[in-house]
């Protein structure tokens, strides 16, 4: 099955930085890669998304890149506000096919220090 | 509109007694998703159902674990003689559209269980 790595596990900032948060896959069959915020107590929403046959993707101040040869994606928040903190959970699976289960990383706790 | 809901929101449960959790997904919303989220981990999928069929029950952690959604909308998942391995947070997820197209998942608030 599909194996999901996400680092870093935690990530602090100063507000106003930038923060990458990468994660790389395992099965070549996927082909789509949300990325979830989840506030403490708070269900996972989604943030930004990618398909496999797209390399960048952007919205407002995040976007989140993919290359498929290496398998890894990663999502990049510009000018933090400490609203971001949060934590974020990459995801992959495939579309097409009746397996739509998401893969998810371990997740990384972003802090951003006003 | 309303968005994915879940009861309870907490339960606590004795070890070896059954629970159920209910999911209400979005009205008209074909795919059902449970996933089971430890303390610090990323949700984890336990089984999927597309309208009334349960089409991957593959991450169902044991027999104990039953899920059922008999007229394609409601959900329950059933945890029977539960265990304090089973502490965790369900959350329920909906798609609007089958996999095989595009669709967010759309996830409820979960259920915290608590197995002393």
């Amino acid at each position: 099955g599909e194996n999901v790595e996400q680092h870093p596990s935690t990530l602090s900032v100063q507000e106003g930085d930038s923060a990458v948060i990468k994660c790389t896959y395992s099965d070549s069959a996927s082909n789509y890669f949300p990325w979830y915020k989840q506030e403490l107590g708070k269900r996972p929403q989604l943030i930004i998304d990618i398909r496999s046959n797209v390399g960048e993707k952007k919205d407002q101040r995040i976007a989140v890149t993919l290359n498929k040869t290496a398998k890894h994606f990663s999502l990049h928040i510009t000018e933090t506000q400490p609203e971001d903190s949060a934590v974020y959970f990459c995801a992959a699976s495939r579309r097409g096919s009746t397996l739509g289960r998401l893969y998810f990383g371990r997740g990384t706790q972003l802090t951003v220090w006003p | 509109g309303a968005g994915v809901s879940q009861s309870p929101r907490y339960k606590v449960a004795k070890r070896g007694q059954d629970v159920a959790l209910r999911c209400d997904p979005i009205s008209g919303h074909v795919s059902l998703f449970w996933y089971q989220q430890a303390l610090g981990q990323g949700p984890e999928f336990l089984t999927y159902f597309q309208n009334e069929a349960q089409l991957d029950k593959s991450g169902l952690p044991s027999d104990r674990f039953f899920a059922e959604r008999p007229e394609g909308s409601v959900s329950t998942l059933k945890i029977q003689r539960t265990q304090q391995e089973d502490s965790a947070v369900y959350l329920c997820a909906s798609t609007l559209v089958p996999t095989s197209g595009s669709g967010e998942q759309f996830f409820g608030p979960g259920t915290r269980l608590t197995v002393l």
